[in-house]
């Protein structure tokens, strides 16, 4: 069966630089979430869309914007990236809000 | 009580053995429950669904009370593959979004 996909897998950027992460969610699938896992952390929530609107956020930095396009894929953009972005971002996808979410292989992001 | 609360781990049982788990909740108008196991490195995967009473999926059990606000996994016969780290997961709002727990590590010893 066809799963949740992001690209790229690995990314290394410098401090201040931007980046652009994308996700492509399970063929059918509305919603798309965001969430970054730290070293050693539990994944916390950043954004999510319904629909190609955002649906709900929690801890997105402002530094940070997301979209999510008619063919329901999404992008996650990180601008002035510091030290402590370094962490694992995972999308996930769902049927509609609320039901159970699947998730990408996430992309690791390592600022240096 | 934190929104999301799982038993510390980690958890060190040898093959075959049976294993629970505890996670407690502070939103009382959750509808839906959610089990994720997440290996090293690698994304969480959906184990069981709980919308009612509980799941039974296998070897594994999830069973939730609401009037105490908790849920638990029970994986019996444990296998050397259900090594991994185990995330109760509970809407905030509803049913969305998504908080997890800070995982129950397991570790099952031949």
């Amino acid at each position: 069966a066809a799963g949740v996909i992001q690209s790229p897998r690995h990314l290394i950027k410098e401090k201040r630089e931007t980046a652009t992460l994308k996700c492509y969610p399970i063929p059918r699938h509305d919603t798309v979430y965001w969430y970054q896992q730290g070293p050693g952390q539990d994944p916390q929530f950043l954004i999510s869309f319904y629909e190609k609107m955002q649906s709900d956020k929690g801890s997105i930095p402002d530094r940070f914007s997301a979209q999510q396009f008619s063919d329901y894929h999404s992008e996650l953009n990180m601008s002035s990236l510091e030290l402590g972005d370094s962490a694992l971002y995972f999308c996930a996808s769902s049927l509609g809000r609320g039901y159970e979410q699947f998730f990408g292989p996430g992309t690791r992001l390592t600022v240096l | 009580r934190k929104e999301v609360e799982q038993d510390p781990g980690p958890f060190n049982v040898p093959e075959g053995a049976t294993v629970a788990f505890n996670c407690t909740y502070s939103n009382s108008a959750s509808q839906s429950f959610f089990w994720y196991r997440q290996d090293c490195r690698k994304e969480p995967k959906l184990l069981m669904s709980v919308y009612s009473s509980g799941n039974e999926d296998g070897r594994f059990t999830a069973q939730l009370n609401r009037a105490s606000q908790y849920i638990s996994l029970l994986i019996r016969d444990s296998k050397l593959s259900d090594s991994a780290t185990y995330l109760c997961v509970v809407p905030r709002f509803g049913n969305t979004p998504l908080v997890f727990g800070k995982g129950t590590r397991l570790s099952v010893i031949a």
